[in-house]
């Protein structure tokens, strides 16, 4: 099956610095790379995410880019705030195996003031 | 509009009980996932549906876990003889569409369950 790692598994950054978070997964047939975003007690909630026929995608401070070939795809953070601090999950699924998605194993964003 | 709900929010048992934990998803979604999740930890796929379906239980640990959705809305999470290892949090999650697309899936609030 399916096993996606994550790193860093911490990140502490000042606020206005970049962040970014990488991830690499095994099975060749996975299409959708979704980002979540997991604040203290709170549910899991999707940031971004991508598909396997786009390398790219961008909504304002947040981009994800993918790299199907290497098999690895990363969270890109722009200008942190506080509010970014969380954890953030990426995971894996492909569309024939029902979505059912596979996660990394967290990595904690502290943004410094 | 409402968002995906559990209940209960939190359940201590002792072990040897069984339990049942309950999923309400979004009005409309075709499919929904339940999901286990350790402190620390990414949520763990356990099973999932399409429509009232069980399309795939491959993730539940043995023969004590179980899950129905019978009218293609609400789901149960069935532990049966529970043990102290079940303590986690569960998660449901559901998304619109059905087998063989990519949506986003939502997740709920999640059960926490402590076996004593």
């Amino acid at each position: 099956g399916e096993n996606v790692e994550q790193h860093p598994s911490t990140l502490s950054v000042q606020e206005g610095d970049s962040a970014v978070i990488k991830c690499t997964y095994s099975d060749s047939a996975s299409n959708y790379f979704p980002w979540y975003k997991q604040e203290l007690g709170k549910r899991p909630q999707l940031i971004i995410d991508i598909r396997s026929n786009v390398g790219e995608k961008k909504d304002q401070r947040i981009a994800v880019t993918l790299n199907k070939t290497a098999k690895h795809f990363s969270l890109h953070i722009t200008e942190t705030q506080p509010e970014d601090s969380a954890v953030y999950f990426c995971a894996a699924s492909t569309t024939g195996g029902g979505n059912k998605l596979t996660f990394g194993t967290g990595t904690q964003l502290k943004v410094e003031l | 509009g409402a968002g995906v709900s559990q209940s209960p929010r939190y359940k201590v048992t002792k072990r040897g009980q069984d339990v049942a934990l309950r999923c309400d998803p979004i009005s409309g979604h075709v499919s929904l996932y339940w999901y286990r999740q350790a402190l620390g930890q990414g949520p763990e796929f356990l099973t999932y549906f399409n429509y009232e379906a069980q399309q795939d239980k491959s993730g539940l640990p043995n023969d004590r876990f179980s899950a129905e959705r019978p009218e293609g809305s609400i789901s149960t999470l069935t532990i049966q003889r529970t043990e102290q290892r079940d303590s986690a949090m569960y998660r449901c999650a559901s998304s619109l569409s059905g087998a063989g697309s990519t949506d986003t899936q939502y997740f709920g609030p999640g059960t926490r369950l402590t076996v004593l």
